[in-house]
């Protein structure tokens, strides 16, 4: 069963707007998230991330959003610029049991910015 | 400048052979982590290490089998490599403090074809 959902596989923004790209969780156990960004024949790297003591987290042009409540959080990216193109990855993880530290990734969605 | 490097970038082999990936860390981490990539499917954690000697298996083992011989060093063998395990494989590494707060560290993912 999927704890992490991306139900977006893909998202077209025009250059200069708003991207925002969600993220579903199942687990209430789930404190810590993060989003990753990954380019095609390229690594995952790290983005921006929230503790679920918070529900707002920014970082330049990048702002995550957590509603513990509807156990949803979002990503925002405030110019979106060409380079952002790339697949998004939204991960949790929890701080108990054997796999405590193990991130728990969604399928991703893929951003494309056109100029 | 913190790395992962994996050992070949493209790999194409045949059905029915031993298949050897190495991943490598400079960073000191405790934590090493084998995942695959599949469009579609996300990011699948295969097995995991949190200390030298030690392996414990993700979601998705089957077919697949790790060694962890020393601190930076987290290969993956596939014992007899079938098309299905054609995909994109991805190494990670994070510090060992156990927590949930652990950032991982991507390689830049080996893409292996299997005949």
């Amino acid at each position: 069963d999927q704890q992490v959902k991306q139900n977006s596989p893909s998202l077209s923004v025009q250059e200069g707007r708003i991207s925002i790209l969600n993220c579903d969780y199942t687990n209430s156990m789930f404190d810590y998230f993060l989003w990753y960004k990954k380019y095609p024949a390229e690594g995952p790297t790290f983005l921006i991330s929230i503790s679920s003591i918070k529900d707002k987290n920014e970082d330049g042009r990048f702002t995550v959003f957590l509603n513990k409540s509807a156990k949803h959080l979002s990503l925002h990216i405030v110019p979106s610029q060409p380079g952002d193109s790339a697949v998004y990855f939204c991960a949790a993880s929890h701080n108990y049991g054997g796999s405590q530290g193990n991130l728990i990734f969604g399928k991703g969605t893929k951003l494309s910015v056109k100029p | 400048d913190v790395k992962v490097t994996q050992s070949s970038r493209y790999l194409v082999k045949r059905t029915g052979e031993k298949v050897f990936l190495e991943c490598v860390q400079d960073m000191d981490h405790e934590n090493m982590f084998w995942y695959r990539q599949d469009p579609g499917l996300g990011l699948r954690l295969i097995y995991f290490s949190y200390d030298v000697k030690m392996k414990e298996k993700g979601d998705i083992p089957e077919g697949y089998s790790v060694s962890r011989e020393k601190k930076e060093r987290f290969s993956l063998i596939l014992e007899s490599a079938s098309t299905n395990q054609t995909s994109m494989y991805l190494c990670a590494s994070s510090k060992g403090t156990r927590t949930s707060y652990n950032e991982l560290f991507f390689g830049p993912g080996t893409r292996l074809t299997v005949l």
